[in-house]
């Protein structure tokens, strides 16, 4: 059973460009949340999606958008990069219904701006 | 709106020893649930153990147990017998329990060094 997996793993980009980044939840997972993690910080939430559209959003500029596509996975975009976008990105995912409401993480993205 | 705190940036142990952890959060809710999470450096973070806050029993699982003071806003974790592969940062999170994933508000994180 693969768990959440995100790609790519490292990612270098210049400040004012635009970047995508992806992530496929766990299997039987239809909820996918997003979370930036600054160097020695804990994560801060961005966005949640489910059934195809954000249901929740965290203290997060409008460059920040994503997607969820019918068969769970999503992208989280960024535009107009600036050098304090630079973090650790991570993916969750967990089920919408029932009492668990783990949520299972993937191992991130680096993204770097210079 | 909620907030968690972890006041220790760095704890280190004896391997063998026991360690605990401290986290403080903020709510205005009677129900919620607790995490403690682990981010070794492969940077992956893992569920170490889960309070539900209705429950006036504190959790364990295996090594790691929790101490939940729910008037104190207070949860603590105890990890004994600490071993090499503990070392990492540990994340205190709260959410709330609304039906349907919500989001997690987590702590600033401890940095665990074992020694041996």
């Amino acid at each position: 059973d693969a768990g959440v997996t995100q790609s790519p793993t490292h990612l270098i980009k210049t400040r004012g460009q635009q970047v995508t980044l992806r992530c496929s939840p766990k299997s039987g997972h239809d909820t996918v949340s997003w979370y930036q993690q600054a160097l020695g910080q804990g994560p801060q939430f961005i966005f949640q999606y489910y059934e195809e559209e954000e249901r929740q959003r965290g203290n997060f500029p409008d460059r920040f958008s994503g997607h969820q596509f019918p068969n769970y996975s999503s992208e989280l975009n960024v535009n107009a990069l600036l050098l304090g976008d630079s973090a650790l990105y991570l993916c969750a995912s967990s089920k919408d219904r029932g009492l668990s409401y783990e949520q299972y993480f993937g191992p991130g993205t680096r993204l770097t701006v210079t | 709106a909620q907030t968690v705190t972890q006041s220790q940036p760095e704890m280190s142990v004896q391997e063998a020893e026991t360690v605990t952890l401290s986290c403080t959060y903020d709510t205005s809710e009677s129900d919620y649930y607790l995490f403690w999470y682990k981010q070794p450096p492969s940077r992956q973070m893992i569920l170490v153990i889960r309070q539900e806050a209705y429950k006036q029993q504190n959790a364990t699982e295996n090594r790691f147990s929790v101490n939940f003071q729910k008037a104190a806003k207070s949860f603590s974790l105890k990890i004994s017998d600490s071993q090499l592969g503990d070392a990492a940062m540990y994340f205190c999170a709260y959410r709330r329990p609304i039906q349907g994933a919500q989001k997690l508000v987590f702590g600033q994180g401890t940095r665990l060094t074992i020694n041996p």
